[in-house]
């Protein structure tokens, strides 16, 4: 019963690298969700992928990408990491797009950027 | 921007009180949901009511929606320790064929035992 699991959990990261942050689901959702979590913001949509084989931008793409591997995985990437990306990032799944369904949320990847 | 603006911002209260979290959006919705996110985990999805109810419960929670004030509330009884948490409204902001949700800024509440 993993649920929604992110990797790694914690991450330091020098300005300009990169990386990407894994993130599966074992309950054969169809939808899954990248948001990030500023102190003060609430959570802010980065990604989506509504269904396997598709993904959309958020509110606050700029700086990210995504691929949606299967329908288990969906990864974001920092391609150029810089400060303003400081963050706690959460992967989230829903069974469908129906609204009707509420998300189950991984436990967050802290990355830091300096 | 964000949907839904969450009153108070914080919230502190003694055991076995009762705690209330209001909620306000901007648009149109079809539902509203509620999460519960205890300190450095990840958000636990709480309750859904939908556009056409009014009120739900689910053991001690109880949501009520207007629709017409464009407002929700969370209604926690006989509030525990365990309940201290960050609590958050989410809305659908009336887009149903993309399972979006935009959250709230959160009320954070405090339960001493």
């Amino acid at each position: 019963n993993a649920g929604v699991t992110q990797t790694p959990k914690f991450q330091v990261l020098k300005t300009g690298q990169s990386m990407t942050l894994q993130c599966a689901q074992d309950m054969n959702h169809n939808s899954m969700y990248w948001y990030r979590q500023d102190p003060g913001m609430g959570l802010r949509l980065i990604y989506y992928s509504a269904s396997e084989g598709t993904t959309d931008k958020g509110e606050v793409p700029n700086g990210y990408n995504v691929s949606r591997l299967n329908k288990r995985e969906f990864s974001l990437r920092l391609e150029s990491a810089a400060p303003s990306q400081t963050s706690v990032y959460f992967c989230a799944s829903r069974p469908g797009r129906a609204a009707s369904y509420g998300y189950t949320f991984g436990s967050g990847t802290r990355l830091t950027v300096v | 921007s964000q949907q839904g603006e969450e009153d108070p911002q914080a919230l502190s209260i003694q055991e076995g009180e009762n705690a209330t979290m209001n909620c306000s959006y901007k648009t149109s919705i079809n539902n509203l949901q509620w999460y519960r996110q205890n300190s450095g985990r990840g958000l636990v999805h709480l309750i859904l009511i939908r556009s056409n109810e009014r009120e739900k419960h689910s053991g001690r929670l109880r949501v009520t929606l207007d629709t017409s004030k464009k407002s929700s509330s969370l209604l926690i009884t006989a509030s525990r320790a365990a309940d201290t948490a960050s609590y958050f409204c989410a809305t659908d902001g009336g887009s149903s064929n993309t399972g979006k949700l935009i959250f709230g800024q959160g009320t954070t509440l405090q339960v001493k035992p």
